[in-house]
């Protein structure tokens, strides 16, 4: 089945210690986003690509990068976690295009990060 | 900037009866499209129903239905025949027609309960 990957559903890392997410998926869709969810709370937008144009939102930390290097991938790169990073991270991918307008996003399962 | 509001954190509703679950929203723009998405504890969030503004007719799939009220910019979502599985976090979501537009704006959530 076609599908939006997250690996892995589980991240420890170390306060300050660089930390990368990654993401795939089958659909072909051409817009990936990245949000992070912190519990019971609404996801929150950090970025979307459309294609490889890259759209980061005003309130997205600048420690927040990622990369797309194909229509397949995503990376989500937390250059120096802090406490408050600790949340789910939540990869989502959709269609775009005439008539499209309609159509869900499509997301992975998340990854948990911890900080300690 | 559109703006989507869930004015009920938590509800609650005893098997095989039917709740609704309240979703107002805030745009200028006259096309655009609701979602709902459903997120299990620890699951996957997943699209449950999807309407286009231009279409007067509620959108309906299976157990679930929605009561879309342009003019009062209402989107609530009804349940009927509640079962165990449906307990989850329920997100709306609105999303522009706007061309170049790809962005989902999601409430904070309710909470869904249902009772044995």
């Amino acid at each position: 089945d076609a599908m939006v990957i997250q690996n892995p559903r589980y991240q420890v890392t170390q306060f300050g210690k660089p930390v990368t997410l990654s993401c795939s998926q089958t659909l072909n869709h051409n817009v990936m986003y990245w949000y992070q969810q912190k519990s019971s709370q609404a996801p929150k937008l950090l970025f979307h690509y459309y294609d490889k144009d890259f759209n980061n939102e005003a309130d997205t930390p600048d420690n927040f990068q990622s990369r797309r290097p194909n229509t397949s991938f995503c990376f989500l790169d937390i250059r120096s976690p802090g406490l408050g990073d600790a949340a789910m991270y939540l990869c989502a991918t959709s269609r775009a295009g005439t008539g499209s307008g309609n159509q869900p996003q499509h997301f992975g399962d998340g990854t948990r990060l911890s900080i300690l | 900037a559109q703006t989507v509001t869930q004015s009920q954190p938590e509800m609650s509703v005893q098997e095989a009866e039917t709740v609704t679950l309240s979703c107002t929203y805030d745009t200028s723009e006259s096309d655009y499209y609701l979602f709902w998405y459903k997120q299990p504890p620890s699951r996957q969030m997943i699209l449950v129903i999807r309407q286009e503004a231009y279409k007067q007719q509620n959108a309906t799939e299976n157990r679930f239905s929605v009561n879309f009220q342009k003019a009062a910019k209402s989107f609530s979502l009804k349940i009927s025949d509640s079962q165990l599985g449906d307990a989850a976090m329920y997100f709306c979501a609105y999303r522009s027609a706007a061309p170049g537009t790809y962005k989902y704006i999601f409430g904070t959530g309710t909470r869904l309960k249902v009772l044995a």
